[in-house]
């Protein structure tokens, strides 16, 4: 079975500044997709970012940025130049490709806080 | 706007009654649909896939009789809590997956349900 895991419960940081939420997941699978998704207080789940596993390059969403390490089972979080805004929970997660269903299994979590 | 409607936002029922929470695929069609609970500061946790025209599959430790599930249509799935009890209190959250030629699969979820059990 598939797990992921967020080793950072909480972690805090001055607005502007940068950081890096840690995320390591473990499966036999070689084809998956792994996501990061933000949680604010309304608990809408959004996603943040998405990557395909079998694409090297690591995927980017405007501040935000992945350090994908396949070898590793590592998938990291950067978010640069932070705002308030992105107080939240934020959530990693993975899916195995099967066909027709494909459910997210999802890490721990770790509660994000930008500070003014 | 919204893809994936869940319905109720809020809901508090008295120990011992039913509630019924709806997940409804908005202009297109969800044959499967995945049914998670949150506790306070806690992770999603799959709860059950619901699959349409037949019988949903439960996550291991999740009781089937006290949480049914019912896909009867290709853009409805709904999750009855049966005789619900204060330690049922959670959030519960659907999401399904839209499969679009051009785009590829996407991931959507519903606003989610929060249940309190009086």
């Amino acid at each position: 079975a598939q797990t992921v895991t967020q080793s950072q419960p909480e972690m805090s940081v001055q607005e502007a500044e940068t950081v890096t939420l840690s995320c390591t997941y473990d499966t036999s699978e070689s084809n998956y997709y792994l996501f990061w998704y933000k949680q604010p207080p309304s608990r809408q789940m959004i996603l943040v970012i998405r990557q395909e596993a079998y694409k090297q390059q690591n995927a980017t969403e405007n501040r935000f940025s992945v350090n994908f390490q396949k070898a590793a089972k590592s998938f990291s979080l950067k978010i640069s130049d932070s705002q308030l805004g992105d107080t939240a929970m934020y959530f990693c997660a993975f899916m195995k490709h099967i066909r027709g269903a494909q459910k997210l299994v999802f890490g721990q979590g770790t509660r994000l806080t930008i500070n003014p | 706007g919204a893809v994936v409607s869940q319905h109720p936002s809020w809901v508090i029922c008295k120990s011992g009654t039913s509630v019924k929470i709806e997940c409804r695929s908005l202009d297109f069609q969800a044959t499967t649909m995945f049914w998670y609970r949150q506790f306070p500061k806690q992770s999603l946790m799959l709860m059950a896939t619901s699959n349409e025209g037949s019988k949903a599959t439960y996550e291991q430790g999740v009781e089937k009789d006290k949480f049914l599930i019912n896909h009867a249509s290709l853009t409805l799935s709904t999750l009855t809590v049966t005789s619900a009890h204060p330690e049922d209190s959670s959030f519960y959250i659907c999401s399904t997956i839209r499969q679009q030629a051009n785009s590829g699969n996407t991931i959507y979820f519903g606003e989610g349900s929060w249940l309190t059990v009086v």
